[in-house]
């Protein structure tokens, strides 16, 4: 069995500081983890992967994460945010195919001016 | 490539009825999947098809949920008897598979509600 977890519900952050949004997983056996982003009345979008090699992965949109396999964990990154950046955030892993996937019950990134 | 869409956007209907949702990938994508996502909570996954064969379905998918691909294009998901606890998003996605990174489309969803 697998899940996930998201540590913050919500973040609030002003524009161009940096931000982190947290999420550690457990599993039994080897992963693949997602960061996926929901903006508002629209579906949700891939933002990065992490399936192998390299553990710091970049995504769209400026976003990075990077892989911890002795934590356990997949945070996201991005340097300065946007006022757009304001979403709701999501990790999610699998094991086996990248379509079902364990998602965690996502973070509330909120940008301000 | 026009994504996914899911028909309707909005349904409500009364407890004890029928419902019926449908789903249109990418037109090339073998993989169709179904979610349901609650408010305040992530994604859950139903179940999934690789063409018109559907491979696995979750324990939440209890016998009042059936799901179709008929032909290996669009999806239905139908629940039968509805009750408030169904009030949900229920989201598809769909992918191809058969490249190294596989990637998931996610329609807007359907938002159900329950009376």
């Amino acid at each position: 069995a697998q899940s996930v977890t998201q540590l913050d519900s919500q973040v609030p952050v002003f524009e161009e500081a940096p931000v982190e949004l947290r999420c550690n997983y457990s599993s039994s056996v080897s992963v693949y983890l997602f960061w996926y982003v929901q903006y508002p009345n629209q579906g949700l979008q891939l933002l990065l992967k992490y399936l192998s090699g390299s553990t710091l992965v970049k995504g769209i949109n400026g976003f990075e994460a990077e892989f911890n396999k002795s934590q356990t964990s997949f945070h996201l990154r991005k340097p300065s945010v946007h006022i757009s950046d304001t979403a709701e955030y999501f990790c999610a892993v699998s094991n086996t195919n990248a379509g079902k996937s364990t998602f965690g019950d996502g973070t509330t990134l909120t940008v301000k001016p | 490539d026009t994504g996914v869409s899911q028909n309707p956007r909005h349904k409500i209907t009364k407890r004890g009825q029928n419902v019926t949702f449908r789903c249109d990938p990418i037109s090339e994508h073998n993989r169709l999947y179904w979610y349901r996502q609650t408010l305040g909570q992530g994604p859950e996954f139903l179940t999934y098809f690789q063409n018109e064969a559907q491979l696995e379905k979750s324990r939440l998918l209890s016998d009042r949920f059936s799901a179709e691909r008929p032909k290996g294009s669009f999806s239905t998901l139908e629940i039968q008897r509805t009750e408030q606890g169904d009030s949900a998003m229920y989201l598809c996605a769909s992918s191809q598979t058969g490249i190294t990174n596989e990637k998931l489309f996610f329609g807007s969803g359907t938002q159900l509600s329950v009376l």
